[in-house]
Protein backbone atom coordinates (compact mmCIF):
# COMPACT_ATOMS: atom_id res chain seq x y z
CA UNK A 1 0.00 0.00 0.00
CA UNK A 2 1.55 3.37 -0.48
CA UNK A 3 2.16 5.28 1.90
CA UNK A 4 0.96 8.94 2.77
CA UNK A 5 2.05 12.28 4.53
CA UNK A 6 -0.10 14.96 4.98
CA UNK A 7 0.21 18.02 7.66
CA UNK A 8 -0.83 17.21 11.11
CA UNK A 9 -2.87 20.32 11.37
CA UNK A 10 -3.96 23.78 9.78
CA UNK A 11 -5.87 26.83 10.55
CA UNK A 12 -8.04 29.25 8.22
CA UNK A 13 -10.98 31.26 8.46
CA UNK A 14 -14.04 31.46 7.63
CA UNK A 15 -15.19 32.29 3.98
CA UNK A 16 -11.17 31.18 2.64
CA UNK A 17 -10.23 28.60 0.53
CA UNK A 18 -8.25 25.89 2.30
CA UNK A 19 -5.70 23.58 0.09
CA UNK A 20 -4.63 20.40 1.63
CA UNK A 21 -1.94 18.56 0.11
CA UNK A 22 -0.84 15.09 0.53
CA UNK A 23 2.45 13.31 -0.70
CA UNK A 24 2.02 10.03 -1.75
CA UNK A 25 5.74 9.04 -4.16
CA UNK A 26 5.18 5.74 -4.20
CA UNK A 27 1.73 5.63 -5.78
CA UNK A 28 1.20 2.56 -7.95
CA UNK A 29 -0.40 2.84 -11.71
CA UNK A 30 -4.45 1.45 -10.53
CA UNK A 31 -4.25 2.82 -7.20
CA UNK A 32 -7.12 5.92 -6.83
CA UNK A 33 -6.95 8.93 -4.36
CA UNK A 34 -9.37 9.11 -2.21
CA UNK A 35 -10.48 11.72 0.46
CA UNK A 36 -12.45 11.17 3.79
CA UNK A 37 -13.72 13.75 6.06
CA UNK A 38 -14.38 13.32 10.08
CA UNK A 39 -16.14 14.86 12.79
CA UNK A 40 -15.60 14.28 16.45
CA UNK A 41 -17.26 11.09 17.68
CA UNK A 42 -18.63 10.49 13.87
CA UNK A 43 -17.70 8.23 11.77
CA UNK A 44 -15.95 9.55 8.62
CA UNK A 45 -17.47 10.07 5.50
CA UNK A 46 -16.57 9.85 1.84
CA UNK A 47 -15.35 13.58 0.29
CA UNK A 48 -14.12 13.11 -3.13
CA UNK A 49 -11.87 10.41 -5.29
CA UNK A 50 -10.09 10.79 -8.35
CA UNK A 51 -7.41 9.42 -10.32
CA UNK A 52 -5.52 11.96 -12.28
CA UNK A 53 -6.19 15.39 -13.39
CA UNK A 54 -9.04 17.09 -11.63
CA UNK A 55 -11.82 15.68 -10.10
CA UNK A 56 -14.86 18.34 -8.84
CA UNK A 57 -18.13 18.05 -7.11
CA UNK A 58 -20.61 19.76 -4.60
CA UNK A 59 -18.24 19.63 -1.47
CA UNK A 60 -14.80 20.21 -2.99
CA UNK A 61 -12.42 19.42 -5.55
CA UNK A 62 -9.36 17.36 -6.10
CA UNK A 63 -6.01 17.54 -8.05
CA UNK A 64 -4.22 15.44 -8.97
CA UNK A 65 -0.39 16.58 -11.32
CA UNK A 66 0.62 14.28 -13.77
CA UNK A 67 3.19 12.41 -11.65
CA UNK A 68 0.55 11.47 -9.50
CA UNK A 69 2.91 11.49 -6.48
CA UNK A 70 0.68 14.01 -4.67
CA UNK A 71 -2.28 15.90 -4.70
CA UNK A 72 -4.62 18.65 -3.31
CA UNK A 73 -8.21 18.86 -1.52
CA UNK A 74 -9.62 22.31 -2.35
CA UNK A 75 -12.40 23.15 -0.08
CA UNK A 76 -13.87 26.69 -1.46
CA UNK A 77 -14.52 28.82 0.97
CA UNK A 78 -14.75 26.93 4.34
CA UNK A 79 -17.32 27.85 7.25
CA UNK A 80 -16.89 26.63 10.65
CA UNK A 81 -18.69 23.30 10.66
CA UNK A 82 -15.63 22.48 8.13
CA UNK A 83 -13.65 22.04 11.11
CA UNK A 84 -12.91 18.44 11.03
CA UNK A 85 -10.34 15.44 10.50
CA UNK A 86 -9.37 14.86 6.79
CA UNK A 87 -7.98 11.89 5.66
CA UNK A 88 -5.77 11.16 2.64
CA UNK A 89 -6.05 7.59 1.45
CA UNK A 90 -4.46 5.70 -1.67
CA UNK A 91 -4.94 2.52 -2.78
CA UNK A 92 -6.84 0.46 -5.68
CA UNK A 93 -10.36 0.19 -4.30
CA UNK A 94 -10.15 -3.50 -4.35
CA UNK A 95 -8.53 -3.37 -0.91
CA UNK A 96 -9.27 -2.14 2.55
CA UNK A 97 -9.07 1.16 3.76
CA UNK A 98 -6.01 2.63 5.44
CA UNK A 99 -6.14 5.76 6.92
CA UNK A 100 -3.22 7.74 8.48
CA UNK A 101 -3.80 10.05 10.86
CA UNK A 102 -5.20 13.15 8.74
CA UNK A 103 -4.84 16.60 8.83
CA UNK A 104 -6.82 18.37 11.61
CA UNK A 105 -8.41 21.47 10.08
CA UNK A 106 -9.78 24.19 12.10
CA UNK A 107 -11.51 26.84 11.03
CA UNK A 108 -12.20 30.23 12.36
CA UNK A 109 -14.45 33.02 12.82
CA UNK B 1 -32.69 7.19 8.33
CA UNK B 2 -31.42 4.78 5.72
CA UNK B 3 -27.84 5.19 6.92
CA UNK B 4 -25.39 2.53 8.65
CA UNK B 5 -26.27 2.24 12.80
CA UNK B 6 -24.31 0.74 15.44
CA UNK B 7 -25.76 0.06 18.72
CA UNK B 8 -25.04 0.45 21.41
CA UNK B 9 -23.23 4.50 21.08
CA UNK B 10 -21.34 3.76 24.53
CA UNK B 11 -20.58 1.22 26.39
CA UNK B 12 -18.60 0.67 29.55
CA UNK B 13 -17.18 -2.57 30.96
CA UNK B 14 -15.06 -4.17 33.77
CA UNK B 15 -11.77 -5.40 32.47
CA UNK B 16 -12.49 -9.25 32.00
CA UNK B 17 -15.98 -8.81 30.99
CA UNK B 18 -17.44 -9.80 28.02
CA UNK B 19 -19.02 -7.04 25.31
CA UNK B 20 -20.89 -7.92 22.05
CA UNK B 21 -21.80 -4.68 19.52
CA UNK B 22 -23.86 -4.76 16.79
CA UNK B 23 -23.52 -2.95 13.05
CA UNK B 24 -26.92 -2.63 10.95
CA UNK B 25 -25.34 -1.65 7.29
CA UNK B 26 -27.01 -0.23 4.47
CA UNK B 27 -29.78 -2.54 3.57
CA UNK B 28 -28.60 -3.72 -0.47
CA UNK B 29 -24.65 -3.01 0.72
CA UNK B 30 -22.90 -6.69 0.90
CA UNK B 31 -19.69 -5.48 2.26
CA UNK B 32 -18.87 -4.59 5.66
CA UNK B 33 -16.29 -3.72 7.13
CA UNK B 34 -15.19 -3.15 11.03
CA UNK B 35 -12.61 -0.73 12.35
CA UNK B 36 -10.89 0.44 15.27
CA UNK B 37 -10.12 4.39 16.14
CA UNK B 38 -8.23 5.10 19.24
CA UNK B 39 -7.85 8.91 20.11
CA UNK B 40 -5.72 10.96 17.84
CA UNK B 41 -5.28 8.27 15.23
CA UNK B 42 -6.97 7.26 11.84
CA UNK B 43 -9.50 4.55 11.89
CA UNK B 44 -7.53 0.77 11.62
CA UNK B 45 -9.19 -1.98 9.90
CA UNK B 46 -10.10 -5.05 11.61
CA UNK B 47 -12.26 -7.33 9.44
CA UNK B 48 -14.50 -7.20 6.74
CA UNK B 49 -17.27 -9.37 5.54
CA UNK B 50 -18.39 -9.66 1.47
CA UNK B 51 -22.16 -11.19 2.70
CA UNK B 52 -21.82 -13.80 5.13
CA UNK B 53 -18.28 -14.79 4.34
CA UNK B 54 -15.48 -13.13 6.60
CA UNK B 55 -13.05 -12.36 3.94
CA UNK B 56 -10.07 -10.84 5.75
CA UNK B 57 -8.74 -10.17 9.58
CA UNK B 58 -6.42 -7.91 10.46
CA UNK B 59 -3.44 -9.31 12.89
CA UNK B 60 -5.30 -6.60 15.19
CA UNK B 61 -8.17 -8.84 15.82
CA UNK B 62 -6.62 -11.48 18.44
CA UNK B 63 -8.68 -14.40 19.79
CA UNK B 64 -10.44 -12.40 22.00
CA UNK B 65 -12.42 -10.67 19.33
CA UNK B 66 -14.73 -12.40 16.77
CA UNK B 67 -17.04 -10.88 14.24
CA UNK B 68 -20.16 -13.02 12.80
CA UNK B 69 -22.44 -11.76 9.86
CA UNK B 70 -25.47 -14.36 9.62
CA UNK B 71 -27.67 -14.17 6.52
CA UNK B 72 -25.68 -11.59 5.23
CA UNK B 73 -27.34 -8.78 7.09
CA UNK B 74 -26.56 -7.48 10.70
CA UNK B 75 -22.75 -8.15 11.77
CA UNK B 76 -21.93 -8.21 15.77
CA UNK B 77 -18.09 -8.28 17.03
CA UNK B 78 -17.60 -9.84 20.28
CA UNK B 79 -14.73 -8.77 22.86
CA UNK B 80 -14.38 -11.40 25.07
CA UNK B 81 -12.06 -10.70 28.25
CA UNK B 82 -11.84 -7.11 27.81
CA UNK B 83 -7.80 -5.44 28.38
CA UNK B 84 -8.10 -1.51 29.18
CA UNK B 85 -6.10 -1.42 25.89
CA UNK B 86 -9.55 -2.19 23.92
CA UNK B 87 -10.81 0.99 25.07
CA UNK B 88 -11.84 2.69 21.45
CA UNK B 89 -14.23 3.66 19.13
CA UNK B 90 -15.47 0.61 16.74
CA UNK B 91 -16.85 1.72 14.01
CA UNK B 92 -18.86 0.08 11.47
CA UNK B 93 -18.95 0.82 7.80
CA UNK B 94 -20.61 -0.88 4.43
CA UNK B 95 -20.13 -0.43 0.80
CA UNK B 96 -22.30 -1.52 -2.19
CA UNK B 97 -19.84 -3.41 -4.12
CA UNK B 98 -16.58 -4.86 -5.06
CA UNK B 99 -14.69 -1.41 -4.85
CA UNK B 100 -14.59 -0.25 -1.82
CA UNK B 101 -12.56 3.19 -1.35
CA UNK B 102 -16.09 4.60 -1.03
CA UNK B 103 -17.16 3.23 1.92
CA UNK B 104 -20.47 4.74 4.52
CA UNK B 105 -19.37 4.31 8.25
CA UNK B 106 -21.97 4.26 11.55
CA UNK B 107 -21.84 6.52 14.44
CA UNK B 108 -19.50 3.93 16.45
CA UNK B 109 -19.55 2.50 19.43
CA UNK B 110 -17.21 4.02 22.15
CA UNK B 111 -15.87 1.00 24.44
CA UNK B 112 -14.55 2.36 27.53
CA UNK B 113 -12.48 -0.65 29.53
CA UNK B 114 -12.10 0.42 33.55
Amino acid sequence: LAKTTQPISMDSYEGQEVNITCSHNNIATNDYITWYQQFPSQGPRFIIQGYKTKVTNEVASLFIPADRKSSTLSLPRVSLSDTAVYYCLVGMGYSTLTFGKGTMLLVSP
Amino acid sequence: DTGVSQDPRHKITKRGQNVTFRCDPISEHNRLYWYRQTLGQGPEFLTYFQNEAQLEKSRLLSDRFSAERPKGSFSTLEIQRTEQGDSAMYLCASSPGLVSYEQYFGPGTRLTVT
